[in-house]
């Protein structure tokens, strides 16, 4: 079965620090993997995935994430964080189980940046 | 703006009674999924429907039933309401469904409130 963890409920981090907000994943065959952030209030913005290639995935606002396959992680990054990036992250995975392309969300991070 | 419309964004009601929600997908998507979001369950698929036709169902339970009309706009219909169903209801599109790395863009959701 696919399932897909992010361990941290909340991470704190000072503006201008590098951030990490965890997700590792299981599932059988290759993994697509998922990052989504939500407002407050708001539905989920999509900001990047992984599908295949460079282990290190570009998004949006300055978001990366490295896929690790021998550590099954899929974590995502930013070099120097904003006051406006805290917010609820979601990871999610999809497996290549035919007829099913639902996402596995995760239980999500809140990621708060501190001015 | 992911071009997923969903109306209403409010919806106060009574226990027992019934709602429709409705999602209007981004110009051009096949697909439409449904999630539920609460505070105790976390973000919950519920059910996927590809140009009118039902793909897959995750935790939708048989009070609840959704329908996607030849415009491609869905409905989720829930019935006999209960305290419990008070949530968050997400609708997402995707171009297709035939692959998995396809990505969903999320609406701004239906907050239901059950009275």
């Amino acid at each position: 079965a696919q399932s897909v963890a992010q361990p941290e409920d909340q991470v704190n981090v000072a503006e201008g620090n590098p951030l990490t907000v965890k997700c590792t994943y299981s599932v059988s065959g290759n993994p697509y993997l998922f990052w989504y952030v939500q407002y407050p209030n708001r539905g989920l913005q999509f900001l990047l995935k992984y599908i295949t290639g460079d282990n290190l995935v570009k998004g949006s606002y300055g978001f990366e994430a490295e896929f690790n396959k021998s550590q099954t992680s899929f974590h995502l990054k930013k070099p120097s964080a904003l006051v406006s990036d805290s917010a609820l992250y979601f990871c999610a995975v999809r497996g290549p189980t035919s007829g099913t392309y639902k996402y596995i969300f995760g239980t999500g991070t809140r990621l708060k940046v501190l001015a | 703006d992911s071009g997923v419309t969903q109306t209403p964004k409010h919806l106060i009601t009574a226990t027992g009674q019934r709602v429709t929600l409705r999602c209007s997908p981004r110009s051009g998507d096949l697909s439409v999924y449904w999630y539920q979001q609460s505070l105790d369950q976390g973000l919950q698929f519920l059910i996927q429907y590809y140009n009118g036709e039902e793909r897959a169902k995750g935790n939708i339970l048989e009070r609840f039933s959704a329908q996607q009309f030849p415009d491609l706009h869905s409905e989720l219909n829930l019935s006999s309401l209960e305290l419990g169903d008070s949530a968050l209801y997400f609708c997402a599109s995707s171009a297709g469904v035939s692959t998995a790395e396809d990505t969903q863009y999320f609406g701004p959701g239906t907050r239901l409130t059950v009275l």
